[in-house]
Parts: structure tokens; sequence; C-alpha cells
């Protein structure tokens, strides 16, 4: 298995302008998760689906975040428009019922 | 008051040595823990899992005491390559497998 797939690697942005990032979780898997990590706050859910489903978005910052799940495989989170306070790594993760995440190796996201 | 606090360290520690993190959880209906391991510009990788009778692989055992809400890592024998960020981690209750994660505890092992 290929793991969880995230794209881009990087990602550098001038203020202002709309960013996507992509995900494809582990086949089979159930749940989909969106992290944000910085050095101040550290790792923090963003939004978590089930079954394609969102369940929590409560951890979305504000209306400039938007995330969407169109089918099993794959998984977009949209900042539109972006700021510099965005800049962080972006995380997905995958799982099945109890078991333990698996992370995609994350977007390193850049808004100057 | 974050749902999982941790010491965010760094523990710089010899070669050899054991080292013992500690976290607290604040939300008792949280339903099983983890330990993650975090390397510089990595993505979090799962450790082990917590369980109330304390369980060991190998160097690491991992502990928790549900009626002080207390989660506990200790690492014997310290290599060079157990440097990396511990992050405690709890699943909370509900019907989905939501992970609270911890800010991390920072060890640095040196020869």
């Amino acid at each position: 298995d290929a793991g969880v797939i995230q794209s881009p690697r990087h990602e550098v942005t001038e203020m202002g302008q709309e960013v996507t990032l992509r995900c494809k979780p582990i086949s089979g898997h159930n749940s989909l998760f969106w992290y944000r990590q910085t050095m101040m706050r550290g790792l923090e859910l963003l939004i978590y689906f089930n079954n394609n489903v969102p369940i929590d978005d409560s951890g979305m910052p504000e209306d400039r975040f938007s995330a969407k799940m169109p089918n099993a495989s794959f998984s977009t989170l949209k900042i539109q428009p972006s700021e510099p306070r965005d800049s962080a790594v972006y995380f997905c993760a995958s799982s099945l019922a109890e078991k333990g995440y698996t992370f995609g190796s994350g977007t390193r996201l850049t808004v100057v | 008051r974050k749902e999982v606090e941790q010491d965010p360290g760094p523990f710089n520690v010899p070669e050899g040595a054991t080292v013992a993190f500690n976290c607290t959880y604040s939300n008792s209906a949280s339903q099983s823990f983890f330990w993650y391991r975090q390397d510089c510009r990595k993505e979090p990788k799962l450790l082990m899992s917590v369980y109330s009778s304390g369980n060991e692989d190998g160097r690491f055992t991992a502990q928790l005491n549900r009626a002080s809400q207390y989660i506990s890592l200790l690492i014997r024998d310290s290599k060079l390559s157990d440097s990396a960020t511990y992050l405690c981690v709890a699943l909370l209750s509900g019907g989905y497998n939501k992970l609270i994660f911890g800010a991390g505890t920072r060890l640095a092992v040196h020869p």
C-alpha cells in the first residue's frame, strides 16, 4: 500500500491567492482527518470525515477554509483567500475503525 | 485548558539513559490512548498503544492511570535514534475515532 498521499509537498503562494491541498487516503479506510501543525499551536484537528461525510468541522479556523470529500479516495482542503498566518504544515490522515491513524507526509504551506 | 497536556521539554539525555515522559488528559470520557513519534519535518507515526495494565515493546514501556488521568512513556537504554518529539494522544468517545494530540515532548539523545 502506498500509504496516505498528499500533494503538493510544498506550496508557496502570495497572500490573497486560493490554495488547494489534496489527499488520497489508504484504500479501505473509512475516516479521513485534516490537521494543521505549527510551532505555536501544535497539531490541531481541522475537520474529519467518516464514510465521506463531514462529521466535525469545529476546528476549521474560519470561513476561508473549506474541505470536501467527493468520494472515498479523495479529499481537498481549500483556503480562499490565503493569509500569512495560514502558513503551517497541513497533514491528512486516514484510519479504519478503532485502529490508529496513518498520516500523509504533509503539505508545507508558506503564504507570503 | 488543553485536553492533552505534556511537558514540551526538551529532554537532553546521554546515550544509555532512561527517560520518562508524562502526560495528562482532561476528558474522562477518553477511551484509548497512544504515543506517537514525530521526527523533524516528518509526519507523526504510531509508536505504541497505552493500556491500563501497562504494555511494553522492547525498550519502551507505556502506562495509563485512569484515576489520575495520567499517561507515561518510559524509554530505557536511550539510543541516538530515539531523538524525536513524542506525542501523547487520546481517543475521544462518541462513535468516531477522533484523536486529540498533545503538543509533544522533545527528546534529544547525545553521545
